[in-house]
This record gives structure tokens, C-alpha cells and sequence, in this order.
């Protein structure tokens, strides 16, 4: 099967400006995920989905920080204004339901000037 | 907030030698689970054991659970290079809809 695919791969930004990242999960996956991990430390969920509604959120900074799942399928997540305390790897997941292991795409490494 | 805490933070090994890598949690957990991640890669999914369960194998891995100590560990035997990687266990606590919550990690080194 294939696998979780995130775009871009990379992204540098000055600070202040905006960015967003794409996620398409592994076909039929019901539960999707956007974790942020800083460099040094593991992943911390941002959201958390299943189907197109919201499961958790409670971790996202919603003033600049959104997220969307259209169709219950392909997500994105977005940045505006960005801070240089953004920078990090935005990884997204997939499962089958939330009590199963979860599938990790190659995230972004997003950079901030 | 980080929930597991993984134990030592670095190891170095030669290949063939085992890697014990612990984990220590704080909360009641429905599942722990690990995950390892290469430089520059997403994560890749170990094993699931669940809270009833003590000890679960998977090939050259072997992790138990002890919920009496909230305390994990993941060995792997007869190390390999390919195996150097971060370790990660995570959790997810009763009644947070199965959110996982990761430690920060071990750095295994094998070297050839």
C-alpha cells in the first residue's frame, strides 16, 4: 500500500509570513493526525481527526495555527504569521481507527529566518 | 507535556550486542506503543502492547510492560547497523480518545 505523503518536503519562510503543508493519508485510513517535533524531542500532537471532525485540538495554537480535512480525506495544515519558534518537522499520520498503530509520513522541515 | 520518558537518552553498542532502551510513564495508559525514526525520516511503528498484556515479541524484538511501575522496555538482540535509529514509546492515557503522547526519545548507535 502506499504510504502517507506530505508535501513539501522542505520550507524556508522569513518570520511573519505564512506557509502550508498537505498531507494525503494512506487510502481509507479514518484517523488523521499533524504532530510537531522540535529538534531533540519526540513528536506533540497538534490535531487529530477522524473522518472531517475534529477529535483533539487542545495542543493547537489556534491563533495562528489551522488545520482542515475536506472529505475526510486529504488535510491541510497552515501557519500565519509564522514565529521562529515554529521551526521544526510537521509530520502527518494515518490509521485505521485511533486504538491502532499509526503510519508517519517524511513531515516538512520548515525553517524560519 | 511529555508523558513517556525514555531511558538512556544515548547508547552506543557494537553489532551483535543486545539494546535495552526503558520507558517511564505517569498516567493509567490503554496502550504503550514504540516507534523508531531514522535521521531525516517519519516514524515507523514497532509494536503495540496493550495494558493487560506483560510481554509481546516481534522478531528480534522483545518489550515488556509493567503497570505496576508504569515502566517499559524495548530490547533488541543481536544488534544490527541498520538498527541505529531514535526510539520513541508513547502513550495514550484512558480517556484522551487514544491521543498519543511521545517521550523524547533514545539515540541507538550500532556500530559495524
Amino acid at each position: 500500500e502506499a504510504g502517507v505523503a506530505q508535501s513539501p518536503r522542505y520550507k524556508i519562510i522569513e518570520k511573519r509570513q505564512s506557509v502550508a503543508f498537505w498531507c494525503n493519508p494512506i487510502s481509507g485510513h479514518a484517523t488523521l493526525y499533524w504532530y510537531q517535533q522540535i529538534l531533540g524531542q519526540g513528536p506533540k500532537l497538534l490535531i487529530q481527526f477522524q473522518n472531517n471532525g475534529v477529535v483533539d485540538d487542545s495542543q493547537l495554537p489556534k491563533d495562528r495555527f489551522s488545520a482542515e480535512r475536506l472529505k475526510g480525506v486529504d488535510s491541510t495544515l497552515k501557519i500565519q504569521p509564522a514565529k521562529l519558534e515554529d521551526s521544526a518537522v510537521y509530520l502527518c499520520a494515518s490509521s485505521w481507527t485511533g486504538n491502532q498503530p499509526q503510519h508517519f509520513g517524511d513531515g516538512t522541515r520548515l525553517s524560519i529566518l | 507535556s511529555q508523558q513517556g520518558e525514555e531511558d538512556p537518552q544515548a547508547l552506543s553498542i557494537q553489532e551483535g550486542e543486545n539494546a535495552t532502551m526503558n520507558c517511564s510513564y505517569k498516567t493509567s495508559i490503554n496502550n504503550l506503543q514504540w516507534y523508531r525514526q531514522n535521521s531525516g525520516r517519519g516514524l515507523v511503528h514497532l509494536i503495540l502492547i496493550r495494558s493487560n498484556e506483560r510481554e509481546k515479541h516481534s522478531g528480534r524484538l522483545r518489550v515488556t510492560l509493567d503497570t505496576s511501575k508504569k515502566s517499559s522496555s524495548l530490547l533488541i538482540t543481536a544488534s544490527r547497523a541498520a538498527d541505529t535509529a531514535s526510539y520513541f514509546c508513547a502513550t495514550d492515557e484512558r480517556g484522551s480518545n487514544y491521543k498519543l503522547t511521545f517521550g523524547k526519545g533514545t539515540l541507538l548507535t550500532v556500530n559495524p
